[in-house]
């Protein structure tokens, strides 16, 4: 069975400073895509950065980057120069291989950030 | 704004009474997911459709339903509702790619 674990409750970062998020997927199918959403107190889930598990490079956003391991089964992702906006919470979600069902993703516990000024 | 619309954005009722809510995918997509973060279970899927007919059901309980319309809007029907049916639902809708778009949710609180 597919599992995702954010092992970070909460983190803190000081604004403009980078920040690694945790993420630890567990997965048998070597077909799989690995995403990050971001949610501010407000409650919209807000795309951030997707990395399929046979894209060469770490996929990068913006300010946004993933730090992919795929023998560590890690998926980290980096947020550079944190701003006040960043505070949210952060999921983690993976897709499994099955291109019928392409928007089931199964989500991480989440990690709560905070951006001090 | 990710194009996929829901209602009502906020919802209060009581326990034993039934809701319904509403999501509009985006223009042209075809699919509708529906989601349920809560404070117990974190973000959950529970629902698929594709153009009308249901795909994949994930951990959704038979006191819930959906469907999806010819208009390809989708409905999630909330029956008997109990204290822990108070979440944050989403409803999302998937391109070609296969990118996930979300709704902004709407929000339950069961008294």
């Amino acid at each position: 069975a597919q599992k995702i674990t954010q092992t970070q409750p909460g983190m803190f970062v000081q604004e403009k400073e980078a920040v690694t998020l945790d993420c630890t997927y567990d997965t048998s199918d070597p077909s799989y895509g690995l995403f990050w959403y971001k949610q501010p107190s407000s409650g919209e889930m807000i795309f951030l950065i997707y990395q399929g598990s046979y894209d060469q490079q770490n996929a990068t956003e913006g300010r946004y980057s993933l730090n992919f391991q795929k023998a560590r089964k890690s998926a980290n992702l980096v947020i550079s120069a944190s701003q006040l906006g960043d505070s949210a919470m952060y999921f983690c979600a993976m897709r499994g291989p099955h291109s019928s069902n392409t928007g089931k993703l199964i989500f991480g516990q989440g990690t709560t950030l905070q951006v001090k000024p | 704004d990710s194009g996929v619309t829901q209602t009502p954005k906020h919802l209060i009722t009581a326990t034993g009474q039934r809701v319904t809510l509403r999501c509009s995918p985006r223009s042209g997509d075809l699919s509708v997911y529906w989601y349920q973060q809560s404070l117990d279970q974190g973000l959950q899927f529970l629902i698929h459709y594709y153009n009308g007919e249901e795909r994949a059901k994930g951990n959704i309980l038979e006191r819930f339903s959906a469907q999806q319309f010819p208009d390809l809007h989708s409905e999630l029907n909330l029956s008997s509702l109990e204290l822990g049916d108070s979440a944050l639902y989403f409803c999302a809708s998937t391109d070609l790619g296969g990118e996930l778009f979300f709704g902004e949710g709407s929000r339950l609180t069961v008294l």
